[in-house]
């Protein structure tokens, strides 16, 4: 099946400092995901990007569907406290039914 | 308030045992979807299905069952044959490609435990 590879794994970092995460995969996608996921919840959409080239704010989290529509990266501006946990990238091909195949994740831990 | 609501949260099954997770949404979704998350893992497919009445594989799906008797409904069943139960369920739904915007939206998990 397809394979999304999500990088870094995981990042300790501290508090106010900016994040930047990304996932390449050897296929097309048409639409690029990012979720977050606290411990002991169900993951949290954070941005849904559906065109190659685009680029999409929310609050302190920015996101772009890469060009080739083969990656996609998740940058988080002057992290708090709260930003910690699991983020998921995930790919969807409108040819395979609007499945999801989902990154491993990085988990982010933020010092205060 | 619309959403997906997974039942139990937790859940202790005997081995031997079937059990089934509920997942009922009121997004008026017709795609609703089963994953996995072991620790440290991502998410993997269980099952899925597009419309009522139907259903299809995803990457994992032996030792699992479901059925999608109704739209809002989407019921997984852990049988015996699956030969390591442990893990955090999640169930999804999304409108169907075709119908807008297709991303999935998650439920708050079941974490089941074989004692």
């Amino acid at each position: 099946g397809q394979q999304l590879n999500q990088s870094p794994q995981s990042m300790f970092i501290q508090e106010g400092e900016d994040v930047s995460m990304n996932c390449t995969s050897s296929s097309i996608f048409n639409t690029w995901l990012w979720y977050k996921q606290e411990p002991g919840e169900g993951p949290v959409l954070l941005i849904a990007l559906y065109k190659a080239g685009e680029l999409t704010s929310n609050g302190r989290l920015t996101a772009q569907f890469g060009i080739t529509r083969k990656d996609s990266f998740l940058n988080i501006s002057a992290s708090i406290p709260s930003d910690v946990g699991i983020y998921f990238c995930a790919g969807q091909d409108n040819t395979n039914a609007g499945k999801s195949t989902f990154g491993d994740g990085t988990t982010l831990t933020v010092k205060p | 308030d619309g959403g997906i609501t997974q039942s139990p949260k937790y859940l202790f099954r005997k081995e031997g045992q079937n059990v089934t997770l509920s997942c009922e949404q009121n997004l008026n979704h017709d795609a609703m979807y089963w994953y996995r998350q072991d620790p440290g893992q991502g998410l993997r497919l269980i099952y899925y299905s597009q419309i009522v009445n139907d259903f299809q594989k995803g990457d994992i799906a032996e030792g699992y069952s479901v059925s999608r008797e109704k739209k809002e409904s989407f019921p997984l069943t852990v049988t015996s044959a699956q030969k390591n139960p442990t893990a955090f369920y999640l169930c999804a739904s999304s409108s169907p490609v075709g119908r807008g915007d297709t991303e999935a939206f998650f439920g708050q998990g079941t974490r089941l435990t074989v004692v």
